[in-house]
């Protein structure tokens, strides 16, 4: 069955780096793409990126272009999300889902997320 | 960027209701949008992509519809395990907007 996990979420002070990992098994990784949302504390759901299968096209959100990288290993079967310049608004827990683009994209496979702190 | 505009923003319903969810996006999305499921400390769950068509596994009390450019969410006869909060997301062109969600409680 498909599993998403998550990892690497943690207390990091502002102006920080920090790089989440998300490992998948259960289906052929290079067909589908990826992508990562948040949720800040009190507040809803937010889009941060996406990665294709092959790793060649990535998109993000206003909000972290520029700070975060999204990127992944096949072999691995993982995704990576790279994020500097961290602000307490980055404050979250991050979720990397599975993105079934045949036609439209939904994330229909979810992991159960990962704590990000930033704080002084 | 398209904008995603959900109401209301909570709902309090009874055992057995009746429930619309309403989303209106601030510019084309063809069909292309989807109802999340978000319990605390749980990952979210999709339960309708491409505006109307039911995730597998997800019960048939669930459905999602299209009217001009307002999509709605309806759950019929509420059962307890219903209590969340919903997102619609659409998944036409990213950044893949979310609406702000509609928290539904128990009345």
């Amino acid at each position: 069955q498909v599993q998403v996990v998550e990892s690497g979420g943690r207390l990091v002070k502002p102006g920080g780096s920090l790089r989440l990992s998300c490992s998948a098994s259960g289906f052929l990784f290079t067909d589908y793409y990826m992508n990562w949302i948040r949720q800040a504390p009190g507040k809803g759901l937010e889009w941060v990126a996406s990665i294709s299968g092959s790793g060649s096209t990535t998109a993000y959100a206003g909000s972290v272009l520029g700070r975060f990288i999204i990127s992944k290993d096949n072999a691995k079967r993982s995704v990576y999300l790279e994020m500097s310049t961290l602000g307490i608004e980055d404050t979250a827990v991050y979720y990397c889902a599975r993105l079934d683009c045949g036609g439209d994209c939904q994330s229909d496979y979810w992991g159960q997320g990962t704590q990000v702190t930033v704080s002084s | 960027d398209i904008q995603m505009t959900q109401s209301p923003s909570s709902l309090s319903a009874s055992i057995g209701d009746r429930v619309t969810i309403t989303c209106r996006p601030s510019d084309t999305i063809d069909s292309f949008l989807n109802w999340y499921q978000h319990k605390p400390g749980k990952a979210p769950k999709l339960l309708i992509y491409g505006a109307v068509n039911l995730q597998t596994g997800v019960p048939s009390r669930f459905s999602g519809s299209a009217s001009g450019t307002a999509f709605t969410l309806t759950i019929r006869s509420l059962q307890p395990d219903d209590f969340a909060t919903y997102y619609c997301q659409q998944g036409y062109s990213t950044p893949y907007t979310f609406g702000q969600g509609t928290t539904l409680e128990i009345k």
